[in-house]
């Protein structure tokens, strides 16, 4: 089974630039999350989507972030503009189905630099 | 609001010895307890997890977990680490929030 696909791997951008972000769930996941990890801090959820639809964007920077995801499949994260302490690792998570008893599934995270 | 505290930053053992991770959250209703660990180079991925029932659970490369209600704990264990358990563990909680809630993360290393 293929796991949970992001792009690019690495991105390095000098502030107020823009970025965005992909990520392919793995296939039939209903629901598909982004998280934003800090150095030295645990993952934080920035937003969930079940299908196409948003469930929760509470923690989503809204003046800067944004997020879709077409077709209920794949999904984009864009900043713009990006600020230096937009810097962290981007990692997209998918699950069956939104419920706290699903087992969320991780891709390798974008790093993103911002100077 | 849920969070989680995972009080040692970065554990340094020797292969064999025993390791214990402390993990504790502040929720006081129905909780479903997680623990990930991210090896070097690689994404996170789940090492155990407790939803209900026997508060003892086990997961993946020997590593277990115990569920203690009154102390709002979650700790992790393993009796005897090897070097291929370096890695960032992490304590994670859905709690009245469906979200996960992650703690700050554990650093391990083991020397061989």
């Amino acid at each position: 089974e293929a796991g949970v696909a992001q792009s690019p791997r690495y991105k390095i951008i000098e502030k107020r630039q823009s970025v965005a972000f992909w990520c392919n769930p793995i296939s039939g996941h209903a629901t598909l999350y982004w998280y934003q990890q800090i150095l030295g801090q645990g993952p934080k959820l920035l937003i969930q989507f079940q299908n196409n639809g948003v469930v929760d964007d509470s923690q989503l920077p809204k003046d800067r972030f944004s997020a879709e995801r077409l077709k209920g499949v794949d999904s984009t994260l864009k900043i713009q503009p990006a600020k230096l302490e937009d810097s962290a690792v981007y990692l997209c998570a998918s699950s069956l189905e939104g419920g706290r008893n699903y087992e969320q599934y991780f891709g390798p995270g974008t790093r993103l630099t911002v100077t | 609001a849920q969070s989680v505290s995972q009080h040692n930053h970065h554990v340094i053992l020797s292969e064999a010895a025993s390791l214990e991770l402390g993990c504790n959250y502040s929720y006081g209703g129905t909780v479903n307890l997680f623990w990930y660990v991210q090896y070097p180079g690689q994404h996170l991925q789940l090492l155990l997890k407790y939803f209900s029932g026997d508060p003892l659970v086990k997961g993946i490369k020997g590593f277990e977990a115990e569920f203690i209600k009154s102390k709002f704990s979650f700790n992790l264990r393993k009796p005897s680490v090897q070097w291929s358990d370096t890695a960032e563990y992490f304590c994670a909680v859905t709690g009245s929030a469906r979200q996960l809630t992650f703690g700050s993360g554990t650093q391990l290393t083991v020397l061989p």
